[in-house]
């Protein structure tokens, strides 16, 4: 049973333009969500992480926006770049053990 | 640059020849995780260390071991490796459990 859904596989969008990165969870005890980022043949890098006290936090390009009710979490990249390009994770944190649980990933191309 | 290293960054080895994939760190943190990434998957958490407990994930095969001599160092020790071990393995870190974890570059394993 997955826990934390990416339900898009690959987004593609134009240099520029604003990529909008989906993520859905399940377990209501999840208090902390993380994005990461990975290249090709690299470990994930982090990217920016969101408590569920708030319901936004910015860093440069990147927002990540939860909606608790929903369940649901978004990383917004404005304007996106070339080298944006890469397998975007999302990880969420809180249940018994504090473990990271992960989604499936979604490849982002970001077209010149 | 306080970092996680991973060593080495490819290795080969044969069927059922016991291999060594080593992670040090230099960021003090606490909690060192081992976790294996087939292809475009999530990554799969095997086991972690919190300081010197050792904390095994419920399906990680027993042909996976860890050790961790040190707060800097741990090592993921496969056994009798089969084919279906190939993965890229991540080593990661957390100054404490349910923290952000920081990934090293990842050991891609080959079995042969």
């Amino acid at each position: 049973d997955q826990q934390v859904k990416q339900n898009s596989p690959s987004l593609s969008v134009q240099e520029g333009r604003i990529s909008i990165l989906n993520c859905d969870y399940t377990n209501s005890m999840f208090d902390y969500f993380l994005w990461y980022k990975k290249y090709p043949a690299e470990g994930p890098t982090f990217l920016i992480s969101i408590s569920s006290i708030k319901d936004k936090n910015e860093d440069g390009r990147f927002t990540v926006f939860l909606n608790k009710s929903a369940k649901h979490l978004s990383l917004h990249i404005v304007p996106s770049q070339p080298g944006d390009s890469a397998v975007y994770f999302c990880a969420a944190s809180g249940d018994a053990g504090n473990m990271l649980t992960f989604g499936g990933g979604t490849r982002l191309m970001v077209k010149p | 640059d306080a970092m996680v290293i991973q060593n080495p960054r490819y290795q080969v080895t044969q069927f059922g020849k016991p291999v060594t994939l080593s992670c040090s760190q230099t960021l003090n943190h606490n909690v060192m995780y081992w976790y294996q990434q087939k292809s475009s998957q999530a990554p799969k958490l095997l086991f972690h260390y919190y300081d010197k407990d050792f904390n095994n994930e419920a399906d990680t095969p027993d042909n996976f071991q860890s050790r961790r001599p040190n707060t800097s160092f741990c090592f993921l020790d496969i056994r009798s490796p089969g084919l279906g071990d190939a993965a890229m393995y991540l080593c990661a870190t957390s100054k404490d459990p349910g923290e952000t974890q920081y990934f090293g570059p990842g050991t891609r394993l080959l079995v042969l």
